[in-house]
């Protein structure tokens, strides 16, 4: 069964610091995983994925993320952060070789950018 | 390009009433989904369609909640009756046909059961 953690509900961080909120992953297959941003009231904004190859992926709004295979991670990173980054973030798995396209969602992590 | 579209944005409802979401994919979209969203939380499949065939209805409350996609297209999910521990927002997503891509969502459509 495919699983994933988010350790965090909240992450605070000065605005301008390097920022990292963490989810771990469990998937039988290939994990292709996501991030996603989440506003008040809004539906859910796709940020950055991993499928294969380099294991640093570069998304929207200058957010990267790290794939480790070995710690089962996929920690989503941020050089200097805004203020406006403060919202809901959300990380998700799917298995992909299964071809069920079941795509399983963290508890999300707060972020909380302090001017 | 539209994304995907939800209605209502906002339901308020008594107890027992019936209530139903509207959700029109991304054009092309053959795949749709409906999570459920409590407050706080990450979002909890409640049923997958590829085009009109619900491949994955194992987390739907069948007693009370029901779903159809009829044309493989737009899609309806209703409750009948409703209970209090239904309030949350009702997402929908999408995906284009193929392996690799990313889910779409709707803006949500928030219940308050009263």
């Amino acid at each position: 069964a495919q699983s994933v953690a988010q350790p965090e509900d909240q992450v605070n961080v000065a605005e301008g610091n390097p920022l990292t909120v963490k989810c771990t992953y469990s998937v039988s297959g290939n994990p292709y995983l996501f991030w996603y941003v989440q506003y008040p009231n809004r539906g859910l904004q796709f940020l950055l994925k991993y499928i294969t190859g380099d294991n640093l992926v570069k998304g929207s709004y200058g957010f990267e993320a790290e794939f480790n295979k070995s710690q089962t991670s996929f920690h989503l990173k941020k050089p200097s952060a805004l203020v406006s980054d403060s919202a809901l973030y959300f990380c998700a798995v799917r298995d992909g070789t299964s071809g069920t396209y079941k795509y399983i969602f963290g508890t999300g992590t707060r972020l909380k950018v302090l001017a | 390009e539209a994304g995907v579209v939800q209605s209502p944005r906002y339901k308020i409802i008594e107890k027992k009433q019936p209530v139903a979401f509207w959700c029109n994919p991304i054009s092309g979209h053959n795949t749709l989904y409906w999570y459920l969203q409590n407050l706080g939380q990450g979002p909890e499949l409640l049923i997958r369609y590829e085009n009109e065939e619900a491949v994955d209805d194992s987390q739907l409350p069948k007693d009370r909640f029901s779903a159809e996609r009829l044309k493989g297209v737009d899609s309806t999910l209703k409750i009948q009756p409703a209970e209090l521990g239904d309030s949350a927002v009702y997402l929908c997503a999408s995906r284009a046909r193929g392996v690799t891509g990313e889910l779409f969502f709707g803006e949500g459509s928030r219940l308050t059961v009263l």
